[in-house]
């Protein structure tokens, strides 16, 4: 079957570094991405990884380890805006996206 | 300014009602999707189309029927056989599944039941 897991909630501090990971079993991988969604808005694409390893794009990074499964977003230098849901999602084989959970963050001062 | 829009923002449907959702887009994308988004749960596809004159059920179809005449439009209905359409729905568009090409979506629908 599809799987994608995520963390439900995550909470930080403002400046600090956070880590949301996920892990996926999909028929097939294509490439992995991941999205930022504030509450009631459209969701805004961060990244894409489809080798293993690491993907920096300004204070987000990507990793990813076909291998394993698994894939992580890094936000540093957390401010109040990144407060939002993340979703990790793989493209399989019928080229077709498939979406985990979220993960809900919140960023407090 | 190039993207995806969907209208309305918010939509009331009585029972027994069909009711219309619509999506534009002028990114030039060959690509369309249609997802529904609940409380707690991932984006599930409904259906999409890979081009004009086609497209293909996603995995919660029922309930929901799409056509494809033009390239810049993709609508979708939520038809009276849909039992709980309360939810929120995401039109996305992309220039072919293909690479790195990420879906951009719009800003949504938010459907309820009166």
């Amino acid at each position: 079957g599809q799987n994608i897991d995520q963390p439900t909630e995550m909470t930080a501090t403002e400046g600090a570094i956070v880590q949301i990971n996920c892990t996926y079993q999909t028929s097939g991988f294509n490439g992995l991405f991941w999205y930022q969604q504030h509450a009631g808005e459209a969701p805004t694409f961060l990244s894409y990884n489809v080798l293993d390893g690491l993907e920096e794009k300004g204070r987000f990074s990507s990793f990813l380890s076909r291998s394993k499964g698994y894939s992580y977003l890094l936000l540093k230098e957390l401010q109040m805006k990144d407060s939002a849901s993340y979703l990790c999602a793989v493209r399989d084989t019928a080229d077709k996206l498939i979406f985990g959970t979220g993960t809900r963050l919140q960023v407090f001062p | 300014d190039g993207g995806i829009t969907q209208s309305p923002k918010y939509l009331f449907r009585k029972e027994g009602q069909n009711v219309t959702l619509s999506c534009e887009q002028n990114l030039n994308h060959d690509a369309m999707y249609w997802y529904r988004q609940d409380p707690g749960q991932g984006l599930r596809l409904i259906y999409y189309s890979q081009i004009v004159n086609d497209f293909q059920k996603g995995d919660i179809a029922e309930g929901y029927s799409v056509s494809r005449e033009k390239k810049e439009s993709f609508p979708l209905t939520v038809t009276s056989a849909q039992k709980n359409p309360t939810a929120f729905y995401l039109c996305a568009s992309s220039n072919g599944d293909r690479g790195h090409q990420p879906q951009h979506f719009g800003d949504g629908t938010r459907l309820s039941i009166l």
